[in-house]
């Protein structure tokens, strides 16, 4: 299974930009690059993906490395309500429509008041 | 509050004992998946369930066993477990359509503790 490769945990201050960055040297031409979240005591909540082009949603922004090797999700503005373990994920569909989601080990964010 | 419902939220049991996860969406979702969670782990996934059928099994041991009665039911039946299934289980749902590439919707999990 391709495997992603982040840093255990990084630190920000609230209502500063965060930049999470994650490699996956490994990646396949068709593996979606996928970012969840993980609050303390809840399952993992998607955030954004995507394949070559960088993506904008409301909740963050990823940016993909032109060979795709690499991306970074970044938070505009992180509150304490991001403090999270942000994983990076190659994504593959499985036949029938179902898919298949490797979680890379996770990045812990504390975000400080 | 998740669109997916897991139950119960804990769960204690020996290891003769027999008991059933339970896992319901209601968002018209054809794949349901079944995860395991050690602690400050990340997710694992177990099984993969497509417009009812099983498509991916992980090699998951043969004392977990998982059920997908209709679309929007995923059972995992748990027999004979050892301490070191001891975990959190999630599940998850998403679209089943060929190329789509719809975000998986998971529950809180199950946190399950053999004795």
């Amino acid at each position: 299974d391709a495997k992603t490769t982040q840093p255990n945990s990084m630190e920000s201050n609230e209502e500063e930009p965060v930049h999470l960055p994650c490699n996956h040297s490994t990646i396949s031409g068709t593996d979606y690059i996928h970012w969840y979240r993980q609050l303390p005591s809840q399952g993992p909540e998607y955030v954004i993906h995507g394949l070559t082009s960088n993506v904008n949603n409301r909740m963050a922004s990823l940016a993909i490395a032109e060979d795709r090797k690499s991306s970074t999700l970044i938070l505009h503005r992180a509150t304490l309500r991001d403090a999270a373990v942000y994983y990076c994920i190659l994504r593959r569909l499985h036949q029938g429509g179902s898919e298949k989601l490797v979680f890379g080990k996770g990045t812990k964010l504390t975000v400080n008041p | 509050d998740t669109e997916v419902t897991q139950t119960p939220k804990h769960l204690v049991m020996g290891m003769t004992n027999k008991k059933s996860l339970k896992c319901e969406q209601h968002m018209g979702h054809r794949a349901m998946y079944w995860y395991k969670q050690k602690a400050k782990k990340p997710p694992e996934l177990m099984f993969v369930y497509s417009y009812e059928k099983l498509s991916i099994n992980e090699s998951v041991p043969s004392r977990f066993s998982p059920e997908c009665p209709n679309s929007s039911l995923l059972n995992l039946h748990l027999h004979a477990l050892q301490p070191e299934d001891s975990a959190l289980y999630l599940c998850a749902s998403s679209q089943a359509r060929a190329g789509a590439n719809q975000p998986q919707h998971f529950g809180d999990g199950t946190r399950l503790s053999i004795l």
